[in-house]
């Protein structure tokens, strides 16, 4: 089974500032399968980036991802107040079919 | 806009089956391009994908659950269901139900739609 780790678990920056999130696949993944979700407190997560830098409909690009093999990076390259979340990677895979990564917290400085 | 929309009881029993429904309005889950999944996440910790379902009702579950599992769809009422048996503690979580694209070409299964989820409790 193929485990996601992300990493760190929390980061404190301030608005303006850039951030890079790393998600590390315990195996090699094809870059197809490898997603990016935002999540706030209260709400649901929403898809931010597919197939590794693919930006969902909606997304600012301020946001994009990167990677390949096992290792994954999501950058923020200006945070906005609104990008203080949860940050998620996903890949669709074998058994089970779809696994998420701990998550990374972006909290306000 | 597809819009999804939970519910179910907000507190069950230990042992006993806990119960929810997914309402899918905007859309119809009787479509060849998508599949329906239930996505739970505890307090204060990750997602957890529980399982899938088609419209033809081929199913997919997490192995760590797939014992206790059953997820069910009526196309009549454009709705799909989860049942969890013998319910424990650690069950209690935010019941989420999502939608992703059938899997195929191009490479697009990611979960683009969620409903606002349910809190479930277990305890007696």
């Amino acid at each position: 089974e193929i485990v996601l780790t992300q990493s760190p678990g929390t980061l404190s920056l301030s608005p303006g500032e850039g951030v890079t999130l790393s998600c590390r696949a315990s195996q090699t993944i094809s870059r197809n399968y490898l997603g990016w979700y935002q999540q706030k407190p209260g709400q649901a997560p929403r898809l931010l980036i597919y197939s590794t830098s693919s930006r969902a409909t909606g997304i600012p690009d301020r946001f994009s991802g990167s990677g390949s093999g096992t290792d994954f990076t999501l950058t923020i390259s200006r945070l906005e107040p609104e990008d203080f979340a949860v940050y998620y990677c996903q890949h669709y895979g074998t058994s089970p079919l779809f696994i998420f990564g701990g998550g990374t917290k972006v909290e306000i400085k | 806009q597809l819009q999804l929309q939970e519910s179910g009881p907000g507190l069950v029993k230990p042992s006993e089956t806990l119960s929810l429904i997914c309402s899918v309005s905007g859309g119809s889950i009787y479509s060849g391009s998508y599949y329906w999944a239930w996505i739970r996440q505890a307090p204060g910790k990750g997602l957890e994908w529980i399982g899938n379902i088609y419209y033809t009702g081929t199913t997919n579950y997490n192995p760590s659950l797939k014992s206790r599992v059953t997820i069910s769809a009526d196309t009549s009422k454009n709705q799909f269901s989860l049942e969890l048996n013998s319910v424990t503690a650690a069950d209690t979580a935010m019941y989420y139900c999502a939608r992703h694209v059938k899997p195929g070409y191009p490479p697009f299964v990611y979960f683009d739609y969620w409903g606002q989820g349910t809190l479930v409790t277990v305890s007696s």
